[in-house]
């Protein structure tokens, strides 16, 4: 299993600023990942966050937009670039171990809302 | 494309027992998860089916057929906690998790 945390758990931003989430996990991961999940919706993957690498990004979603970095195997950011209302959301981190699929587990989650 | 779908929501009485059902459609299959989430909080882990069958864990039970693309979880001697969504996920070849809209179950006393 895995203990996740995010930073911060939520905040409040204007519109054209930027935002940097940070999730820390309490052992070494193999796979991170970055999800957005509206109100009322289910869970979208932003992208997979690799170690020592650029990020892997889903359709939709752009570097410029939601840079990621992966310094390490316990640690990972999201930066949610140039804000807009439609980025409030809440942003999760997840972790999964290559090979062993049979769970995912998440991070509390911060909810970002943009005014 | 690639496909879930879940009831969007379901209503039960405490003590009772329900059944949410979950289609999918991906691009290889290795696996159905379910997951619970509480308003206000992040997924947590509830099952992962990759045979065929019925796997049962205390109250909660989950089911899958590969030939029907078709999952449920059976939730036993409902209580108010379990009052939540009830996301469906299934891991397609590439071992990427396609997610269910999620099904919000209300418990009525």
């Amino acid at each position: 299993s895995a203990v996740i945390s995010q930073k911060p758990s939520r905040d409040i931003c204007q519109r054209g600023t930027s935002l940097t989430i940070q999730c820390q996990v309490d052992s070494q991961v193999t796979m991170m990942f970055w999800y957005r999940q509206q109100p009322g919706q289910s869970l979208t993957l932003i992208a997979t966050a690799n170690q020592g690498s650029e990020a892997t990004y889903e359709s939709g979603f752009v570097i410029d937009k939601f840079p990621i970095s992966r310094p390490n195997l316990t640690f990972s950011t999201l930066t949610v670039s140039n804000m807009s209302p439609e980025d409030s959301s809440i942003y999760l981190c997840s972790v999964a171990w290559t090979g062993d699929y049979n769970e995912q587990f998440f991070g509390p989650g911060t909810r970002l809302t943009v005014l | 494309g690639q496909n879930i779908d879940q009831p969007t929501e379901m209503t039960a009485t405490e003590g009772a027992i329900v059944q949410i059902n979950c289609t999918y459609q991906t691009s290889g299959f290795n696996g159905l998860f379910w997951y619970q989430q509480h308003a206000g909080e992040a997924p947590t882990f509830l099952s992962y089916n990759v045979l065929d069958g019925l796997e049962e864990k205390g109250r909660f039970s989950s089911f899958l057929s590969r030939s029907k693309g078709y999952s449920y979880l059976l939730l036993k001697e409902l209580q108010m906690k379990d009052s939540a969504s009830y996301l469906c996920a299934a891991l397609d070849s590439n071992y990427q998790l396609i997610w269910g809209a999620g099904t919000k179950l209300i418990i009525k006393p």
